[in-house]
């Protein structure tokens, strides 16, 4: 059974661009959650999605926005970034019933 | 969800049981304790958790005291791959965690 992948697992933009990050569950999950993880505040929740539609969601600014497709893929867009947007960034999905699933996360490094 | 304070960081000699202790005093009667772990430059990974009674799986044991104010998470043979960040999380799911709050989490070193 694959597990949860996210792509791509390294990226390097500039401020004030925009960056697209992608994640596919485990086959049959259908909520997918994005944290965010950075040496100075630790893991913290951005937001989840469940069947399309955002049912959680952290203490980010709106630049930090997400969907899930039909087939339950996420994607999360970080828009305008700034310096201290540089983070790991980590993709879960889940179902009742089944503990999180965590990617092995996205490494975003704006200069 | 409940806010919890683990230790900074431990040391733990190979194949001895590591006991990471966890404080969780202001949990609420429906809130589980929840441990995952997260191996350098991966992402965390679910070991167990429990509501009142101890668990064991094949990864860990789980003791969590009468009062549900404290626990134990217990790796009873301790190797050179558990050494990780260990969260402990309070959480009102019994599985399906789509919304995790992790705390700084316990540093854990095996020593060989």
């Amino acid at each position: 059974k694959a597990g949860v992948t996210q792509t791509p697992r390294y990226l390097i933009k500039t401020r004030g661009q925009q960056v697209t990050l992608s994640c596919s569950p485990i086959s049959g999950h259908r909520s997918v959650s994005w944290y965010q993880q950075t040496p100075g505040q630790g893991l913290q929740f951005l937001f989840e999605y469940f069947s399309e539609t955002q049912r959680n969601k952290g203490n980010f600014p709106g630049r930090f926005s997400g969907r899930q497709f039909s087939n339950s893929r996420s994607e999360m867009n970080v828009s305008t970034l700034e310096l201290g947007d540089s983070a790991l960034y980590l993709c879960a999905s889940s179902t009742q019933g089944v503990s999180a699933f965590f990617g092995q996360g996205t490494r975003l490094t704006v200069v | 969800d409940a806010k919890t304070t683990q230790p900074t960081s431990m040391d733990c000699a190979e194949g001895r049981a590591a006991n990471l202790p966890c404080n969780h005093s202001t949990i609420s009667g429906n809130e589980y304790v929840y441990w995952y772990r997260q191996i350098h430059s991966q992402g965390p990974q679910y070991i167990i958790h429990g509501l009142k009674n101890n668990e064991t799986n094949e990864m860990a044991s789980l003791i969590i005291t009468e009062d549900r104010k404290s626990s134990t998470l217990i790796l009873p043979h301790a190797t050179l791959r558990d050494t990780a960040v260990y969260y402990c999380i309070g959480d009102i799911s019994n599985f399906g965690n789509e919304k995790l709050t992790f705390g700084t989490g316990t540093r854990l070193t095996i020593i060989p």
